[in-house]
């Protein structure tokens, strides 16, 4: 069975600019969560996307932004980019949703906001 | 507000002795417990978990308990090898609720 694949790995942009994040979830999950991992704070939970429906958000503002497709991949959005949003950010899909043990993370996209 | 704390950002063991991983919590709701691990350039992955309803839960060599009553719970690794040499990180759930992982331990084995 194929992993969590996340796209693209690496990504630099300039403050202002917005990015789109990609994650495929192992076939048959249909639960997306998307993390974002920083020096300190470690991961910090950003939203989950349940069967196309978001079904819990972090507090981070609306800036982030998210949405899962009919085959249960889920994009990411961030727009207006600021310096403190480099990070590296982790998507997990399950079958049912982020309390499963069976929780599988990506690989993660580093973002650099320069 | 962290609602999930490791305190201790590194830990140094020899291997074959005791790692012995911390975590607190604020969050008397929470009732599930899990421990991920990370390695460079990888995402986590699952370890161990324990629900609110037991102190003690074993896998191998991991073991992790769960201390109610100080909102504490830690994670032993006996014996522990170098290629225990990861980031450790605790999470928190409360129902079908959002996941609230810790900061992080960064667990060095050396020889």
């Amino acid at each position: 069975k194929a992993g969590v694949t996340q796209t693209p790995r690496y990504l630099i942009k300039t403050r202002g600019q917005q990015v789109t994040l990609s994650c495929s979830p192992i076939s048959g999950h249909r639960s997306v969560s998307w993390y974002q991992q920083t020096p300190g704070q470690g991961l910090q939970f950003l939203f989950e996307y349940f069967s196309e429906t978001q079904r819990n958000k972090g507090n981070f503002p609306g800036r982030f932004s998210g949405r899962q497709f009919s085959n249960s991949r889920s994009e990411m959005n961030v727009s207006t980019l600021e310096l403190g949003d480099s990070a590296l950010y982790l998507c997990a899909s399950s079958s049912s949703g982020p309390r499963q043990e069976t929780q599988y993370f990506g690989p993660g996209t580093r973002l650099l906001v320069l | 507000d962290q609602q999930v704390k490791q305190n201790s950002p590194s830990l140094s063991v020899q291997e074959g002795r005791i790692s012995i991983l911390n975590c607190d919590y604020t969050n008397s709701m929470f009732d599930y417990f899990l421990w991920y691990k990370k390695y460079p350039a990888e995402g986590p992955t699952f370890l161990i978990s324990i629900s609110s309803i037991k102190d003690k839960n074993e896998d191998g060599r991991f073991t992790v308990f769960l201390n109610k009553s100080a909102k504490h719970l830690s994670l032993h690794i006996v014996p522990s090898q170098p290629g225990d040499s990861a980031v450790y990180f605790c999470a928190a759930i409360r129902d079908t609720d959002k996941l609230i992982f810790g900061t992080g331990t960064r667990l060095q084995v050396f020889p």
